[in-house]
């Protein structure tokens, strides 16, 4: 049973518009989020976390929005950048240092 | 500014060869781990360590083995390789457990393809 869904395989979005990309989870015992971006050959990066007792963070063009009762997140790039253009992943964890996650989203960003 | 080093970037092994994936950190991270990347999907846990001389396994450890002597290594070995452990492994390391301390700094990847 996959615990972390990212339900969208991939999403296609204009230069300057605003890209989400969407992520649920099923555990409740998650109490931090992650998003990570990922260029082809290569291994992904940190993007943007969460904290379960927030509801929102901001870093610059991008923002991590969470629904614990919905247990959904959101992560919003606005404006878009044709080299925002990678595959992110939702990744989960609990305070045993493990993360799980989804199967990953590809942006495409056009220019 | 080395963060988490694999290597090799690339290898072919036949049925049944073994092989080690070398994984090493320069960031005095405590945490280790190592999932593959199956094509359109996401990662998956192999093993992971907390500490030298620890080691656990993740979703898929079937067919792997880890071990942690040191705090920077960290080498996956495959015995008898097949075809289904085709994949993209990456190995990671974090500082710990908990809030920010839960991301996780990855490598580049080895392509391994079994035939």
């Amino acid at each position: 049973d996959q615990q972390v869904k990212q339900n969208s395989p991939s999403l296609s979005v204009q230069e300057g518009r605003i890209s989400i990309l969407n992520c649920d989870y099923t555990n409740s015992m998650f109490d931090y989020f992650l998003w990570y971006k990922k260029y082809p050959a290569e291994g992904p990066t940190f993007l943007i976390s969460i904290s379960s007792i927030k509801d929102k963070n901001e870093d610059g063009r991008f923002t991590v929005f969470l629904n614990k009762s919905a247990k959904h997140l959101s992560l919003h790039i606005v404006p878009s950048q044709p080299g925002d253009s990678a595959v992110y992943f939702c990744a989960a964890s609990n305070n045993a240092g493990k993360s799980t996650f989804g199967d990953g989203t590809t942006l495409t960003v056009k220019p | 500014n080395a963060g988490v080093t694999q290597t090799p970037k690339f290898r072919i092994l036949k049925i049944g060869q073994s092989m080690t994936l070398q994984c090493t950190q320069d960031m005095n991270h405590n945490y280790m781990y190592w999932y593959r990347q199956d094509p359109g999907m996401g990662l998956k846990l192999i093993y992971y360590s907390v500490g030298a001389g620890i080691t656990d396994k993740g979703e898929v450890p079937n067919g792997y083995n880890v071990s942690r002597s040191t705090t920077e290594d960290f080498p996956l070995r495959l015995e008898l390789a097949a075809p289904s452990q085709t994949s993209v492994y990456f190995c990671a390391s974090s500082s710990g457990t908990g809030g920010m301390n839960t991301e996780a700094f990855f490598g580049q990847g080895t392509r391994l393809t079994v035939v």
